[in-house]
């Protein structure tokens, strides 16, 4: 089986801080992971993945994620966040042999001015 | 904009009553997946076809069902329901089924059971 956890249902930061959202899986062999960004009333967009590689992903509008073996951790930061990064935030996990994602409960960031 | 269209953005309808929710996936992209998104249940995975197979099967109740036409477009059926279907239902798609295949998702369809 696979799973994620998201220990954080909220995270508060001012802007231009950085941020950093926690995530934790589980999963057979080697782990796929996804981040995603939910904006109120609107779908899920995707933001970065790891496969395999540099432990450091980068991906859209200024994030990225770190991956932890050793942790099981997938931790998706930005150095300097802005009032619009206000979202939703999904991590996602898929092993290799799972047809599909398994999503964390999801973590509301809020950026206050 | 993820390529993925969903239809359709909302929808009110009655207990017992059924609905067909309609999906066009990216151009490209044989794999299409169905979640549904409620307060209680988070994000859950329902169904998955590829190239018109189901492919996967996650936590999709007997009332529902869904196909994948010869056009890759999916349709997601919903029958005799109930306040507790009350939820957002996404499709998504994806190039093939590869675990490392970027999955995308459409909008969502808002289903409000009254």
């Amino acid at each position: 089986a696979q799973s994620v956890a998201q220990p954080e249902d909220q995270v508060n930061v001012a802007e231009g801080n950085p941020l950093t959202v926690k995530c934790t899986y589980s999963v057979s062999g080697n782990p796929y992971l996804f981040w995603y960004v939910q904006y109120p009333n609107r779908g899920l967009q995707f933001l970065l993945k790891y496969i395999t590689g540099d432990n450091l992903v980068k991906g859209s509008y200024g994030f990225e994620a770190e991956f932890n073996k050793s942790q099981t951790s997938f931790h998706l930061k930005k150095p300097s966040a802005l009032v619009s990064d206000s979202a939703l935030y999904f991590c996602a996990v898929r092993g290799r042999g799972y047809s599909t994602l398994t999503f964390g409960k999801g973590t509301m960031l809020l950026v206050s001015p | 904009d993820s390529g993925v269209t969903q239809t359709p953005k909302h929808l009110i309808t009655a207990t017992g009553q059924r609905v067909t929710l309609r999906c066009s996936p990216r151009s490209g992209d044989l794999s299409v997946y169905w979640y549904q998104q409620s307060l209680d249940q988070g994000l859950q995975f329902l169904i998955q076809y590829y190239n018109g197979e189901e492919r996967a099967k996650g936590n999709i109740l007997e009332r529902f069902s869904a196909q994948q036409f010869p056009d890759l477009h999916s349709e997601l059926n919903l029958s005799s329901l109930e306040l507790g279907d009350s939820a957002l239902y996404f499709c998504a798609s994806s190039v093939g089924t590869l675990a490392g295949n970027t999955i995308y998702f459409g909008e969502g369809s808002w289903l409000t059971v009254v």
